[in-house]
């Protein structure tokens, strides 16, 4: 099975800063590589997929990028609202596989 | 408006079965691979299973393999999670996900105790 590592597990970031996130997987995934929100008591959104394409509705803050085995999900400035855990997921192989998350906590 | 509502989730003994069920509205369901997912209390994401539009093919993780059975019945436009032998470590919100365009729903709860 394709193990998805993230780092760090926890992020300290002020408003208005930015955060970089990092996925590493465990052999290749080529390009097939989602990054999604998850906010306490909601359901996952998708932000990002193939990558680096944003979904529908996603601001332009949110970035992608990465091949093969290293991904990064960066933020460019952080709002009140990307205070969330963010998970990477691989659908290249199934099982498909998620991250165990990075929490993006207020400094 | 693409909706998933699932439904089905409660409080079963361990060794005890269960169906989920995901009403699909607003897209052509039968068009569309669909997959569950699932989340343990305070934990991160799981892959539980998957299936092609037509239901020709389906895919299951390692640790659901052999007690779980995906399905779908694209005239009522809905998908199927048959569970059985449930364990507690199967405790979780499981979501109805159509991954082409990242839909989730609600999640609907199972909570696996004697």
């Amino acid at each position: 099975e394709l193990v998805m590592t993230q780092s760090p597990a926890t992020l300290s970031v002020s408003p208005g800063e930015r955060a970089t996130l990092s996925c590493r997987a465990s052999q290749s995934v080529t390009s097939k590589l989602a990054w999604f929100q998850q906010r306490p008591g909601q359901a996952p959104r998708l932000l990002i997929y193939d990558t680096s394409t944003r979904a529908t509705g996603v601001p332009a803050r949110f970035s992608g990028s990465g091949s093969g085995t290293e991904f990064t999900l960066t933020i460019s400035s952080l709002q009140s609202g990307d205070f969330a855990v963010y998970y990477c997921h691989q659908y290249n192989d199934w099982p498909y596989t998620f991250g165990q998350g990075t929490k993006v906590e207020i400094k | 408006e693409v909706q998933l509502v699932e439904s089905g989730g409660d409080l079963v003994q361990p060794g005890g079965s269960l169906r989920l069920s995901c009403a699909a509205s607003g897209f052509k369901f039968s068009n569309y691979f669909m997959h569950w997912v699932r989340q343990a209390p305070g934990k991160g994401l799981e892959y539980v299973s998957a299936i092609s539009s037509n239901g020709g093919s389906t895919y299951y993780a390692n640790s659901v393999k052999g007690r779980f059975t995906i399905s779908r019945d694209n005239s009522k436009n809905t998908l199927y999670l048959q569970m059985g032998s449930l364990r507690v470590e199967d405790m979780a919100v499981y979501y109805c996900v159509r991954p082409d365009g990242g839909y989730w729903g609600q999640g609907t709860l199972v909570t696996v105790s004697s």
